[in-house]
């Protein structure tokens, strides 16, 4: 089945503890990216990669990292989060550059930093 | 500026009543596309409908239309017969060529129905 898996699912972490968020998708996407979800904003993403080894920022890249090593993962990290970065979180990927697709996004995880 | 609009934070609809759910964008970029998701409580993101810059006709999926007005820069999403599983956050969302095909989204809206 074509997917975007993300894990974990729900996270409850404490402030200054660095965390990894995985996403691997199976689809041969090149395009992957990272968003975030507030109650009143939207989604904002956060990072994006048009291919290994090809990142590049958002709108909210602050206190986030990404790496794209191989083109079917695309971890986020949290090198010191903070309580701001509670959020709900969505990796999703596209075929590169092809308006006729929309994202497949990933389940999401739910992110509490206390 | 915003790229996408959507005005109304919350809807109620009867069931089994047709529904819109507004959504405005701006770009001047000729090629783009639109997209409207669902989002029930769950939390998940669901894709319901696409519309192209070039497309002539309004896109149609089952219960779903997109009102695609072109002049005036909006791509309403139209349910019809609504159900009680269509309570849910619905997103419009663009793509640009321009901007490397970054999909962005509008605040969302808040749809319920009611039996």
């Amino acid at each position: 089945e074509a997917q975007v898996t993300q894990n974990p699912r729900y996270l409850i972490t404490v402030t200054g503890k660095k965390l990894t968020v995985t996403c691997s998708q199976n689809m041969n996407h090149e395009y992957m990216s990272w968003y975030r979800q507030d109650p009143g904003l939207g989604l904002r993403q956060i990072y994006y990669s048009m291919n290994v080894e090809v990142t590049d920022k958002g709108d909210v890249p602050e206190g986030y990292k990404v790496s794209r090593k191989e083109k079917r993962n695309f971890p986020l990290i949290l090198e010191s989060p903070s309580p701001n970065q509670t959020s709900l979180y969505f990796c999703a990927s596209s075929p590169r550059n092809n308006l006729l697709y929309g994202y497949t996004f990933g389940s999401g995880t739910r992110l509490t930093v206390v | 500026a915003q790229k996408i609009t959507q005005t109304q934070p919350g809807m109620f609809v009867q069931e089994k009543e047709a529904v819109t759910l507004d959504c405005t964008y701006d770009t001047s970029d000729p090629s783009y596309g639109l997209f409207w998701y669902k989002q029930p409580s769950s939390g998940e993101m669901i894709f319901l409908i696409y519309q192209g810059s070039y497309d002539q006709q309004n896109a149609t999926e089952g219960r779903y239309s997109l009102n695609f007005q072109k002049a005036r820069k909006s791509a309403n999403l139209v349910i019809s017969a609504s159900q009680l599983g269509d309570s849910a956050m619905y997103f419009c969302a663009m793509r640009e060529r321009v901007s490397q095909g970054n999909l962005i989204f509008g605040k969302g809206t808040k749809l319920s129905v009611k039996p």
